[in-house]
């Protein structure tokens, strides 16, 4: 069973530009959720998709924003990059259900760099 | 709002000692769930262990177990005979059934280094 997939693995932008990430879950995992990791924040949560549509949102500017297509596969973009965005951005996907009590699998991440 | 606190940042023993990762949580939902993930250099996350709120049970995997005490609201990870393989950041997390979905919120994670 294929676990989850994220591309690119590594990128580097400058300020200014745009940048857009891809997650492929689960086969069968209709959630996925996006998470952003940096040595001074932590993880934070930046939002969950389900079925197309967002269930969730973390308190992160407009600038971060995503979709999620038929197929599951979900993409977030960030615009105007700033130099603190930065971070190591995790998606994961997860099985139905909305009780908290759904256990994430985690892919291995992209690393973003804005110069 | 919830919150998660690992007050330990980094820990080092030497191979075989046995260490315990400590971890605060924070909540106001009397429904919740404690979760252990391990994430390696590789950085992806590794799910450990999933708890739920109305079981304080202990729990025993092999080298690993995990103490559960609501009265403290801890959720603490000991790992006996450590292993070199065993170095990674450990992060507790908490989700609640309050939240419409799947929102985990993390602690600060633990770095374990494990000397041979």
């Amino acid at each position: 069973k294929a676990g989850v997939t994220q591309t690119p693995r590594y990128l580097i932008k400058t300020r200014g530009q745009q940048v857009t990430l891809s997650c492929s879950p689960i086969s069968g995992h209709r959630s996925v959720s996006w998470y952003q990791q940096t040595p001074g924040q932590g993880l934070q949560f930046l939002f969950e998709y389900f079925s197309e549509t967002q269930r969730n949102k973390g308190n992160f500017p407009g600038r971060f924003s995503g979709r999620q297509f038929s197929n599951s596969r979900s993409e977030m973009n960030v615009s105007t990059l700033e130099l603190g965005d930065s971070a190591l951005y995790l998606c994961a996907s997860s099985g139905d259900g909305y009780s908290g009590a759904n256990v994430l699998t985690f892919g291995a991440g992209s690393r973003l760099t804005v110069l | 709002a919830q919150k998660v606190t690992q007050a330990q940042t980094e820990i080092s023993v030497v191979e075989k000692e046995d260490v315990t990762l400590d971890c605060v949580y924070e909540t106001r939902d009397t429904t919740y769930y404690l979760f252990w993930y391990k994430q390696p250099p590789s950085g992806e996350l590794v799910f450990l262990i999933r708890r739920n709120s109305f079981d304080e049970q202990n729990e025993i995997s092999g080298r690993y177990s995990w103490n559960f005490q609501k009265s403290t609201s801890s959720f603490n990870f000991t790992i006996t005979a450590s292993q070199v393989v065993d170095s990674a950041v450990y992060f507790c997390a908490l989700s609640t059934r309050g939240n419409a979905g799947n929102m985990l919120t993390f602690g600060g994670g633990t770095r374990l280094m494990v000397k041979p």
